[in-house]
């Protein structure tokens, strides 16, 4: 099985802040890499799918990048409704694992 | 409205078996592989299963493999998760999600339903 890795694990950020979480496949996903954004009490919303595309609706300061084992998730100018906790996902081969989540705290 | 509908959650006890059913509306059931995901309280996501469109390929999280069955019936337009042997670590939200692409059932999830509660517990 594909072994998801994030990093960090948490972090504090302010409104306007740019951050980037990793994420890292134990072997190549080619550009099978989807991102997710779970709010306490809701599903989780797809944000980003084959690593660097935007799903629709959401909004242009989320971005993905990478391919092979290591990617990335940039939000820039973060906004009061994203704090939340990001997962990525790889659907390169069953069982499509996800990453143990990445969680951001209002500083 | 896509729309993707739980239910079937509740309380069993350990060794037990429940199932739960997830209605689809709103787009073309039978053209789309289907999954499960959960969430035990206080850890992330864990994918479970997923079932192509045609329902004769499966596959299974190591942790329920052998335990959990999915199936759907694309007349009703509706996806099913067996539980059998339940136990304790099973307790979690079980989502059921739609895969995006028709084409290509190795993508991303882009619908989710709302959730359906499983306690394991005696």
């Amino acid at each position: 099985d594909i072994q998801m890795t994030q990093s960090p694990s948490s972090l504090s950020a302010s409104v306007g802040d740019r951050l980037t979480i990793t994420c890292r496949a134990s072997q190549s996903i080619s550009s099978y890499l989807n991102w997710y954004q779970e709010k306490p009490g809701k599903a989780p919303k797809l944000l980003i799918y084959a690593a660097s595309s935007l799903q629709s609706g959401v909004p242009s300061r989320f971005r993905g990048s990478g391919s092979g084992t290591d990617f990335t998730l940039t939000i820039s100018g973060l906004q009061p409704e994203d704090f939340a906790t990001y997962y990525c996902q790889q659907s390169f081969s069953p069982p499509f694992t996800f990453g143990p989540g990445t969680k951001v705290h209002i500083k | 409205e896509v729309q993707l509908l739980e239910s079937g959650g509740g309380l069993v006890q350990p060794g037990g078996s429940l199932r739960l059913s997830c209605a689809a509306s709103g787009f073309t059931f039978s053209s789309y592989a289907m999954n499960w995901v959960r969430r035990a309280p206080g850890k992330g996501l864990e994918w479970v299963s997923v079932i192509y469109s045609g329902g004769s390929i499966t596959y299974y999280a190591g942790s329920v493999r052998g335990r959990f069955t999915i199936s759907r019936d694309n007349s009703k337009n509706t996806l099913y998760l067996q539980m059998n042997s339940l136990r304790a670590e099973d307790t979690a939200v079980y989502y059921c999600a739609k895969d995006r692409n028709s084409a290509n059932p190795e993508d991303a999830l882009d619908i989710w339903g709302q959730g359906t509660m499983v306690t394991v517990s005696s």
